[in-house]
Order: structure tokens, then sequence, then C-alpha cells
């Protein structure tokens, strides 16, 4: 019983260049969320997807792109990497966003040089 | 302005000890509350979600209340076990669409023996 599984989880990117971030889930869930955290601040939101192939910006989006092309997988783009998005990403999912349990990921760790 | 801002931002007690979180917030319309704990390199993980109508709930040592009229919320930590070290983020989620979630920032306990 996998739940959210994101790869990779640990990556080193040097400025420009481009990367993709893969979530996967197999609860069947609609809602599927890429957040960012930061030290000190709380989770951000940088996109979403309210089903299988629709994207919604979020609080955060800029120099990112995502594609829902499956329901169970929600892929985050890093098109040019710069240092500011150094940080640690999380997906999640969730069956409904008033009721339903929020599952994460386990996280990625990006680091940009 | 939806925010949710969580006290004390750490925390540190004898194992065996109690310990209670606050969680207040100024989200609007309201859904639900949820707190989560992460693990350090870890997802978070929920621990309760409580709607308008309900104003405690338990999951074990941990259980959360709710004063919906206050807009505050607590976690109150009973026996700690070292196990307990983590992050706990109170989230607050509007009535709505997909990112109606607001997260806090955090209190980051430690148990100590």
């Amino acid at each position: 019983n996998a739940g959210v599984t994101q790869t990779p989880k640990f990556r080193v990117l040097k400025t420009g260049q481009s990367m993709t971030l893969l979530c996967a889930q197999d609860m069947n869930h609609e809602y599927m969320y890429w957040y960012r955290q930061d030290p000190g601040m709380g989770l951000r939101l940088i996109h979403y997807s309210v089903g299988e192939g629709t994207t919604a910006k979020g609080e955060v989006p800029d120099g990112y792109n995502v594609s829902r092309l499956k329901k169970q997988n929600f892929l985050l783009g890093l098109e040019s990497a710069a240092p500011s998005q150094t940080s640690v990403y999380f997906c999640a999912s969730t069956s409904g966003v008033n009721t339903g349990e929020l599952f994460f990921g386990e996280g990625s760790r990006l680091t940009v040089l | 302005k939806n925010q949710v801002e969580q006290s004390p931002q750490s925390l540190i007690i004898l194992e065996g000890k109690n310990c209670t979180l606050q969680c207040n917030y100024t989200v609007s319309p309201f859904s639900n509350l949820r707190w989560y704990k992460q693990d350090t390199g870890r997802g978070p993980v929920s621990l309760t979600i409580m709607t308008f109508s309900e104003n405690t709930k338990s999951n074990g040592r941990y259980t959360a209340t709710l004063d919906a009229d206050t807009k505050q919320s607590s976690l109150h930590i009973t026996a700690s076990q070292l196990s307990d070290s983590a992050s706990y983020i109170c989230v607050v989620s509007r009535t709505g669409g997909g990112n109606k979630l607001t997260f806090g920032t955090g209190t980051q306990l430690k148990v100590e023996l």
C-alpha cells in the first residue's frame, strides 16, 4: 500500500538546468497538490489539480509548470532552475478537500547551485 | 487575510510530561481544522480533523480541541514520548474549491529524557 510516492527524493541541479518531479498516488484521489517547504515558513501551494487533465496555479507558481495526464500522476517541472527554488517539495492527494484526509509523500529535496 | 498562527514556535519537555500547542486562525469561511505531525525528513501525517460542529477529537495520546467562536484550537499531548519529537502543523480549510488550505508554520517539539 504505497500511498503517495515522490521521485526523486534528492536532486542537485545547476542554475538553468531543468528537471521534473514525479508524484504518483494509488488511492484513486481526484485532488493532487504540489507544495514547497522552506525553513520558518508554512507549506506553500505551488500548483494543484482537481482531476485528470486539469491544473491550476497556487500561491507561488512562478518558475514551475505541472501536468496531470493520468489521474494517478502529477508532475512538477522546473524549466530553468534558480537558487531560489532550493527547497523541499511535497506532493499530496485527497479524495475531497473539505472533509477528506490529505496524504503527503515523503518529500523531494532539491538543491540548485 | 486568511492566516494560521501557531504558538509556541518551539518547545522542549521531559519525557512523560504533558504539553499543549496552540493554533489561532482567521480563515473564513471555515470548513475544518487539521493537525499534522511531521517527523524530521518526512512528510506530514494526519493526526486529527475537526469540522465546525466538533469541539474535541482524540487520537491515542493526542487530543485536539476547537473553539470555532474564538477561532482557536489546541493540541494536547499526554504522557509524552521521545517519538513525539516532531513539528506539529495546524491546517485550516475554507469551504469552496480545491486550493483552500492554509498552513501554519508549525511548533517544533522536542521531548528529552
